[in-house]
């Protein structure tokens, strides 16, 4: 079975500046997706960005990006120019296949200060 | 056009009784996918539907819990004799098998409170 580890509960970052949040995981597959969500207080869940295992360049989208440590099963997002919008929870997710259930962690609340 | 919607928005049902949520997927989506938020947790996966067929329903924790749906639109979940430990945001997913990789769109959720 796939785990999905988030170790940090709580971060916090000062408007324009940059953060990075932390995503480890385990599986025995080769190929596989890992994502990011943003939840925010209104529940929404919004995808932030999407990583596909064979892809080797990291992802980007605008202001997001990730560092992708396939060997490591490591999977961070760094967030540049932080907006106080950008204030949610975030959650690493795992997909096995393209369409498949999301194996999600435990999520990093994230609040950026004015 | 719409995205996934849920209803109710908010539940509160008595230890015991049976409580229905709904889901309405993103028109033309075959997969639509139901999910468990516990307070402060992330979320659990319940079950899977592509199309009306349910080919994963390993998530659903007992017995108490079901889900059927119509085609490739509306999904219910149904929780009998409901328990506290129940309590918990109820989300919904789904998702076109047409695209190159598949996201998921989420719909806002149900909030359900025993008491």
């Amino acid at each position: 079975a796939q785990t999905v580890t988030q170790s940090q509960p709580e971060m916090s970052v000062q408007e324009a500046e940059t953060v990075t949040l932390s995503c480890t995981y385990d599986t025995s597959e080769s190929n596989y997706y890992l994502f990011w969500y943003k939840q925010p207080p209104s529940r929404q869940m919004i995808l932030v960005i999407r990583q596909e295992a064979y892809k080797q360049q990291n992802a980007t989208e605008n202001r997001f990006s990730v560092n992708f440590q396939k060997a490591a099963k490591s999977f961070s997002l760094k967030i540049s120019d932080s907006q106080l919008g950008d204030t949610a929870m975030y959650f690493c997710a795992f997909a096995r296949t393209s369409g498949s259930r999301l194996t999600f962690g435990e999520g990093t609340q994230l609040t950026v200060n004015p | 056009g719409a995205g996934v919607s849920q209803s109710p928005s908010n539940k509160v049902t008595e230890k015991g009784k049976d409580v229905e949520l709904r889901c309405d997927p993103i028109s033309g989506h075959t997969a639509l996918y139901w999910y468990r938020q516990r307070l402060g947790q992330g979320l659990e996966f319940l079950i899977y539907f592509q199309g009306n067929s349910a080919p994963d329903k390993s998530g659903l924790p007992s017995d108490r819990f079901s889900a059927e749906r119509t085609g490739e639109s509306v999904s219910t979940l149904t929780i009998q004799r409901t328990q506290q430990e129940d309590s918990a945001v109820y989300l919904c997913a789904s998702s076109s098998r047409f695209e190159g990789l598949s996201e998921q769109y989420f719909g806002p959720g149900t909030r359900l409170t025993v008491t």
